[in-house]
């Protein structure tokens, strides 16, 4: 079976550039999570999804993250204007049964702002 | 203040011998504790996780308790090995909310 892809794999980016990460999840699996996990610290949690609403966005910087899931399969994170603080690991992870079952987690986006 | 409280956050053991860390979670209806295995530029791995109906569970050299009333899950590696040498997340949530929450991670470093 597939694990959770992503793509792209790294990138490099000057402060107020956007950039789009993509996320497939494993097949099947109804819950999505994006995570932010900045050098030496654990994933923090973005947003989530069940199929293709949002169930939690609390935590993402809404002025200029965005994430969406509009068929309930893969999933897009995007931020509008990056700063250097944004610099982390975008972890995609995914699970089954409405999240009560185990997340797996994609091999991660590297970003980095200069 | 953290939602899960991970310690310690650097632990440096000899081969062979026995490694623990603690993590501590605030919300009591976490229900469901699992514990990752992240090694340099790899994404995180589940290597155990307990839920709330059980207070010990062994997968071959792992060792996870759960004290519910103290609010406290730990992780102990047995009979450590040099490969064993990662960062390590403990995390917490209710399954039926899945609010999750990660510790900030323990690097662990087997000296052979």
């Amino acid at each position: 079976e597939a694990g959770v892809t992503q793509s792209p794999r790294y990138a490099v980016l000057q402060e107020g550039q956007a950039v789009s990460f993509w996320c497939d999840p494993i097949s099947g699996h109804d819950t999505l999570y994006w995570y932010q996990q900045p050098r030496d610290q654990g994933p923090q949690l973005l947003v989530y999804f069940r199929d293709e609403a949002v169930i939690d966005n609390s935590q993402l910087p809404s002025d200029r993250f965005s994430a969406v899931r509009p068929k309930g399969t893969n999933s897009t994170l995007k931020i509008q204007s990056a700063k250097q603080g944004d610099t982390a690991t975008y972890l995609c992870a995914s699970s089954l049964l409405g999240g009560k079952d185990t997340q797996y987690f994609g091999p991660g986006t590297r970003l980095l702002v200069l | 203040g953290e939602q899960v409280e991970q310690l310690p956050s650097i632990l440096r053991v000899q081969e062979r011998s026995s490694a623990s860390i603690n993590c501590t979670y605030e919300n009591s209806a976490s229900n469901y504790f699992p514990w990752y295995k992240q090694e340099p530029g790899e994404n995180p791995k589940l290597i155990i996780d307990i839920r709330s109906n059980m207070e010990r569970k062994q997968i071959q050299g792992l060792i996870v308790l759960l004290d519910k009333k103290a609010k406290r899950f730990s992780l102990h590696i047995t009979d450590t090995q040099p490969a064993d040498s990662a960062m390590y997340f403990c995390a917490a949530t209710n399954t039926g909310y899945q609010n999750f929450y990660f510790g900030k991670g323990t690097s662990l470093t087997v000296i052979p």
